[in-house]
């Protein structure tokens, strides 16, 4: 299973934007990079993914750089909900058994101050 | 609110006794999950179904049984469990593998705890 690379923990003021950033320099061709959080006393949310391409969704914005190693969540205006831990999980291609699977990482531990 | 459906929220049980979780979801998603996750760590997947038949087994240890009577259900029976085995468990559901990357939509979990 690839791995990915997130900082334990990032802080923020609410109204501003947030980046969180990924490392993943063993992605393969064909991994999808998805994102996924986890509020207090919630199962896991999905929040976006992509594969080469930049994302927008309601949610967020997925941006991934050119050579796939990295990618950066960015939520635009946050709030004191989006406090969380952000999980950046790669997926297998589809229609393989890698894309069943979620390998969640340690995530980031993100805190917004009001 | 979510569309995963788990119950009960919160078991407490002897290592002796026998129990079952119980995971409903009516979107019609033909991929269903368990996941185990231990205080501050991250989600770790036991087990997954498609259509019905298991399709992932994470070498989980076989105190747990999975069940999947139906598209619409997900069971974990539990049996001679061990302290250890105390940790949130969680269900997910997803289109099937061939609808593609369909994200997994998780339930909020039942918080296990063994005496």
């Amino acid at each position: 299973d690839a791995k990915t690379t997130q900082p334990n923990s990032m802080e923020s003021n609410e109204e501003e934007p947030v980046h969180l950033p990924c490392n993943h320099s063993t992605i393969s061709g064909t991994d999808y990079i998805h994102w996924y959080r986890q509020l207090p006393s919630q199962g896991p949310e999905y929040v976006i993914h992509g594969l080469t391409s930049n994302v927008n969704n309601r949610m967020a914005s997925l941006a991934i750089a050119e050579d796939r190693k990295s990618s950066t969540l960015i939520l635009h205006r946050a709030t004191l909900r989006d406090a969380a831990v952000y999980y950046c999980i790669l997926r297998g291609a589809p229609n393989t058994q890698g894309a069943q699977k979620l390998v969640f990482g340690q995530g980031t531990r993100l805190t917004i101050n009001p | 609110d979510t569309e995963v459906t788990q119950t009960p929220k919160h078991l407490v049980m002897g290592m002796t006794n026998k129990k079952s979780l119980k995971c409903e979801q009516h979107m019609g998603h033909r991929a269903m999950y368990w996941y185990k996750q231990k205080a501050k760590k991250p989600p770790e997947l036991m087990f997954v179904y498609s259509y019905e038949k298991l399709s992932i087994n994470e070498s989980v240890p076989s105190r747990f049984s999975p069940e999947c009577p139906n598209s619409s259900l997900l069971n974990l029976h539990l049996h001679a469990l061990q302290p250890e085995d105390s940790a949130l468990y969680l269900c997910a559901s997803s289109q099937d593998k061939g609808a593609g990357l369909q994200p997994q939509h998780f339930g909020d979990g039942t918080r296990l705890s063994i005496l």
